[in-house]
């Protein structure tokens, strides 16, 4: 039962375009939600975060919009630049719980010249 | 920098033969993770360490150990490796006073099975 999930493998952008990355998730206990991105041979490194009573957090060209009423996330990613193509991982947090994160299976980013 | 770190970042090993994975960290952190990541699978939590107490997964196979030595190392043993072992192992941290939201990751240790 996956409980994060992120529906598109992949998503190919032209550089200076707006890259759009969703997530849904099922269980309304989760609290706290990031975004995670990973360039190949390196470990996730952390990007962006938003507490389950936000709806919006803003971070320079990084914006994460979160829908509880559709249990949906996205992150928007404006302008996209080459730099940025790799996988991002949606995780959620169960509130009050030991910090454990659920991982969506990631999307694969290509932004092109 | 303050960071998390693996070793080694990849890893042979023989089908049964025990293997050990290190993660060190210079956050000082209390609170160190190991991950699972199969090819194009969500990470997946084995078990973490609060401190020294030692938290497992209810599905993480008994093949699977580790040990806190002191808070900056933490390792991963696989006692009898199978072919489905083969992984990305994700070592990764948080909290200087408990859990907190954000963790960091290391590189990984990419094991492999023969």
């Amino acid at each position: 039962d996956q409980q994060v999930k992120q529906n598109s493998p992949s998503l190919s952008v032209q550089e200076g375009r707006i890259s759009i990355l969703n997530c849904d998730y099922t269980n309304s206990m989760f609290d706290y939600f990031l975004w995670y991105k990973k360039y190949p041979a390196e470990g996730p490194t952390f990007l962006i975060s938003i507490s389950s009573i936000k709806d919006k957090n803003e971070d320079g060209r990084f914006t994460v919009f979160l829908n509880k009423s559709a249990k949906h996330l996205s992150l928007h990613i404006v302008p996209s630049q080459p730099g940025d193509s790799a996988v991002y991982f949606c995780a959620a947090r169960y509130s009050g719980n030991t910090g454990k994160l659920i991982f969506g299976q990631g999307t694969t980013l290509q932004v092109k010249p | 920098d303050a960071m998390v770190i693996q070793n080694p970042r990849y890893q042979v090993t023989q089908f049964g033969k025990p293997v050990t994975l290190s993660c060190s960290q210079t956050l000082n952190h209390n609170v160190m993770y190991w991950y699972q990541q199969k090819s194009s699978q969500a990470p997946k939590l084995l078990f973490h360490y609060y401190d020294k107490d030692f938290n497992n997964e209810a599905d993480t196979p008994d093949n699977f150990q580790s040990r806190r030595p002191n808070t900056s190392f933490c390792f991963l043993d696989i006692r009898s490796p199978g072919l489905g072992d083969a992984a990305m192992y994700l070592c990764a941290t948080s909290g200087r006073s408990g859990y907190q939201e954000t963790q960091y990751f290391g590189p990984g240790t990419r094991l492999l099975v023969l």
